[in-house]
């Protein structure tokens, strides 16, 4: 079965350094999603990719974070400087174009110390 | 403010109990979707629902979109162990592409 695949699972990091997180969403899906979840809430959209472009980052705290998808295919979200109340799981998801039904990945889970 | 409501925020049941979860708005969504997420894991859809008024089952799971399409439930016949999780509805609002997440529904099935 198709996944969507996100690494690393787990990042440790120390406030004001740079971290990164990778998704490769399913083969075809046009659509990728960027996801903050903080435990105990429901997750929240931090940017949308339609193909290469960006169609909603207007929840995305763009003075630290960053995200791209060059090719239209894998994406890189970024945070430098992280601070600590960026501590989360990151989930990426993707669909198909035009659809509401999203395939999550297993997540990257966020510490910040 | 949450757009998406969903209680309660937490249950505890017994193996065979039934319960109903609720995901209530103010807005009218265009559709509605459950998902079940374990720890560590990512969200898992479980159903969509598009038309007020509409009925769907999975197994033990019995989910409805509310006749003006602003509210759902999720009934679970006879929960098990295996039920155990973090229920999630999500709206697809009727003037943007964007999917809205509920807070969550955290479930504990005892044996």
């Amino acid at each position: 079965e198709a996944e969507v695949a996100q690494s690393p699972r787990y990042k440790i990091t120390e406030k004001s350094q740079a971290v990164a997180f990778w998704c490769d969403p399913i083969s075809g899906h046009a659509t990728l999603y960027w996801y903050r979840q903080i435990l105990g809430q429901g997750p929240e959209l931090l940017v949308q990719f339609q193909d290469e472009s960006v169609v909603d980052d207007s929840q995305l705290p763009k003075d630290r974070f960053s995200a791209e998808r060059l090719k239209g295919v894998d994406s890189t979200l970024k945070i430098q400087p992280a601070e600590l109340g960026d501590s989360a799981m990151y989930l990426c998801a993707s669909s198909l174009s035009g659809a509401n039904v999203l395939t999550f990945g297993a997540g990257s889970r966020l510490t910040v110390l | 403010t949450q757009l998406l409501e969903q209680s309660p925020q937490f249950l505890s049941i017994q193996e065979g109990e039934n319960l109903t979860v609720y995901c209530n708005s103010s807005s009218v969504f265009s559709s509605l979707q459950w998902y079940r997420q374990e720890p560590g894991e990512g969200p898992v859809l479980l159903v969509t629902v598009v038309t007020g008024g509409e009925v769907k089952k999975l197994k033990r799971l019995t989910f409805q979109f509310g006749d003006a399409r602003k509210d759902s439930s999720l009934h679970i016949t006879a929960a098990q162990p295996g039920d155990t999780g973090l229920y999630l509805c999500a709206g697809a609002l009727r003037s943007s592409y964007k999917l809205i997440f509920g807070s969550g529904t955290r479930l504990l099935v005892r044996p």
